[in-house]
């Protein structure tokens, strides 16, 4: 059982370009999220999906959109990258509220 | 603004000795997570704890969570070097929020 996959692993990105970190889960699971961990702050939620087809804003949602267009999908865009959007970024699943959360291994991502 | 608070932000403790983690926050959570997150991995779970005042013990690592359900700690009984690790508290209010982690080394 593969659970989240994300991708890629890690990327050198130039500030001011398009990226989208990748993320797919095999467990039918219906609600998706996206952290970032920086040191010192712990896991920041970036954006959620409680199902396929609905999105919200999380903790620190500027300057990143996702889509959920089916529910093993949940990409995470950054329109235009900068230096402050470096960090770890992780996907995670859950069954709903209260339920474990399984994450992804991680994509790590730098921005010059 | 991180909703839970952790202290301390690193523990380095010698093996065999006693630690307890604290996660604080001023807002309730239905339910309290802790989770574990090895370098290069992402993090995975511990426990949950649902009821205030609940405890939970999971081999030498005894969790509790708050009367109020707005906090919770960790309790790790003689600590072994393969407890080094990031452990991170997690609340779920409609989403499932982190707190700061805190950074555990065993020296053996």
């Amino acid at each position: 059982i593969a659970g989240i996959t994300q991708a890629p692993t890690s990327q050198i990105l130039a500030a001011g370009r398009r990226m989208t970190l990748r993320c797919t889960q095999d467990m039918r699971h219906n609600a998706m999220y996206w952290y970032r961990q920086d040191l010192g702050l712990g896991l920041r939620l970036i954006h959620y999906s409680n199902t396929a087809g609905t999105t919200g804003k999380g903790e620190v949602p500027d300057g990143y959109s996702v889509s959920r267009a089916n529910t093993d999908d949940f990409p995470l865009t950054l329109a235009s990258a900068v230096p402050s959007q470096t960090s770890v970024y992780f996907c995670a699943s859950s069954d709903g509220q209260g339920a474990e959360a399984f994450f992804g291994q991680g994509t790590r991502l730098t921005v010059v | 603004t991180q909703l839970l608070e952790q202290s301390p932000q690193f523990l380095s403790i010698q093996e065999g000795e006693n630690l307890t983690v604290y996660c604080n926050s001023s807002s309730v959570f239905s339910s309290l997570q802790w989770y574990r997150q090895e370098p290069g991995e992402g993090p995975v779970l511990l426990v949950t704890v649902v009821t205030g005042g609940e405890v939970k013990k999971l081999k030498r690592l005894t969790f509790q969570f708050g009367d109020a359900r707005k906090d919770s700690s960790l309790h790790i009984t003689a600590a072994q070097p393969g407890d080094t690790g990031l452990y991170l508290c997690a609340g779920w209010a409609n989403n499932l929020f982190f707190g700061t982690g805190t950074r555990l080394t065993v020296i053996p």
